[in-house]
């Protein structure tokens, strides 16, 4: 499975957008792209995945470039509750085989 | 409730005392995984499991062994642990005929090799 780059940390103001960027570039045809976050010390909670269509739901959307090499998870109105390490991973879809979660993006919504 | 378990949460050991970490999941799901977080590090997966009797090496497996007799339980097993082990482990399972591929995690066990 390709490898993902995210940046380290970022801050995002409460009721506003959350913008958090991803990328893949040696992402290949058959990978789909996976958000999961963590809050705090829990186990990390499946967000939404897509493969080069914008996906939306009740959590976030997802926002894929047509090159497939960049993607962008959007919260788009983050609560305070929305702090978390965002992971992004990429991998075929269903095979169960391994995850690289790497280390994600740590969001901190101020109030 | 659907839901992923682990035991026990939290465990202080000496090094070489051989100990167990026990996850257990009612959702039927042939797929299952444990990974450990340390700081700065992220999350690394240690073995992962696609069905019963079937189990393979994650990126970090070494000190650790694995079984799957039983689809609903997958122990991850310490033989001989040693302080570079102290981490936090966390069980996920997963529905391999689901479509969606969405991992469920248990809420992690907290060891400390001392």
């Amino acid at each position: 499975d390709a490898k993902t780059t995210q940046p380290p940390s970022m801050d995002c103001a409460e009721g506003r957008a959350a913008n958090l960027p991803c990328n893949h570039s040696t992402i290949s045809g058959n990978e789909y792209v996976y958000w999961y976050r963590q809050i705090h010390s829990q186990g990390p909670q499946y967000i939404i995945h897509g493969l080069k269509n914008n996906e939306t739901n009740e959590m976030a959307s997802l926002i894929i470039t047509e090159d497939r090499k960049s993607s962008t998870l959007i919260l788009p109105h983050a609560t305070l509750r929305d702090t978390a390490v965002y992971y992004c991973i990429v991998r075929v879809l269903n095979t169960g085989n391994q995850f690289y979660f790497g280390t994600g993006t740590s969001l901190t919504v101020i109030p | 409730e659907a839901q992923v378990t682990q035991n026990p949460r939290y465990l202080i050991t000496v090094t070489g005392k051989k100990l167990t970490v026990t996850c257990s999941q009612n959702m039927n799901h042939e797929y299952m995984s444990w990974y450990r977080q340390d700081p700065g590090l992220g999350l690394r997966q240690i073995y992962y499991s696609m069905n019963v009797e079937v189990t393979d090496k994650g990126d970090v497996p070494e000190g650790y062994k694995v079984s799957r007799k039983e689809k609903r339980n997958f122990p991850l097993i310490l033989e001989s642990p040693s302080p570079n082990q102290t981490s936090l482990y966390f069980c996920a399972s997963s529905g391999l005929n689901r479509g969606i591929d969405e991992q469920f995690f248990g809420p992690g066990t907290r060891l400390t090799v001392l």
